[in-house]
């Protein structure tokens, strides 16, 4: 049963536009909801995050909107380039229960 | 400087045999995990760790054995018990604040000879 799913494998954007990753999970007790950049053969290395209280959060280039009625997060990438090309992955945690539950990621290929 | 270290960045285990993946953090985090990366796929949780000489099993705990017997390290087993091991190993930490984030390690990638 997956708990937490990307369902877009694959993204491709042009430099300088908007990258928009998904993510829709079915646990209603996810209180927190994360996102992560990874490499091959390396550790994923945290963007950003939002809790439950809040529906939008941002740092920079990177915004996470958050639909809790949906059970729908979407991270925002303005403007896109190269350097992020990556596989994105969101995670969700029950914060009673410090267990993080990741989806299956998104491959971004910011095309220059 | 703070972090995860693990280790050997590579593995090569033989049939029937255990292997063991160290986690060492200098963090001084409580939570400590276990997730398991194959490729073209998510991150599986495997065992996990609040505090302590106490962890819980994640959602493929099989074949594998965990122990926690210091804060600052969290060894993962893969027992021949597991028979499809092959897979890129990651070791995460955690300060169990109520939104505190994982930091992971580098991985390690563990092959079947």
């Amino acid at each position: 049963d997956q708990q937490v799913k990307q369902n877009s494998p694959s993204l491709s954007v042009q430099e300088g536009r908007i990258s928009i990753l998904n993510c829709d999970y079915t646990n209603s007790m996810f209180d927190y909801f994360l996102w992560y950049k990874k490499y091959p053969a390396e550790g994923p290395t945290f963007l950003i995050s939002i809790s439950s209280i809040k529906d939008k959060n941002e740092d920079g280039r990177f915004t996470v909107f958050l639909n809790k009625s949906a059970k729908h997060l979407s991270l925002h990438i303005v403007p896109s380039q190269p350097g992020d090309s990556a596989v994105y992955f969101c995670a969700a945690s029950d914060s009673g229960t410090y267990k993080y539950i990741f989806g299956t990621g998104t491959r971004l290929k910011v095309l220059a | 400087d703070g972090g995860i270290t693990q280790s050997p960045k590579y593995l090569f285990r033989k049939e029937g045999q255990n292997v063991t993946l160290s986690c060492e953090q200098n963090l001084n985090h409580d939570a400590m995990y276990w997730y398991r990366q194959d490729p073209g796929q998510g991150l599986r949780l495997i065992y996990y760790s609040q505090i302590v000489n106490d962890f819980q099993k994640g959602d493929i705990a099989e074949g594998y054995s965990v122990s926690r017997e210091k804060k600052e390290s969290f060894p993962l087993t893969v027992t021949s018990a597991q028979k499809n091991p092959t897979a890129f190993y990651l070791c995460a930490s955690s300060p169990r604040d109520t939104w505190g984030k994982l930091f992971f390690g580098s991985g390690t990638q563990l092959s079947v000879l």
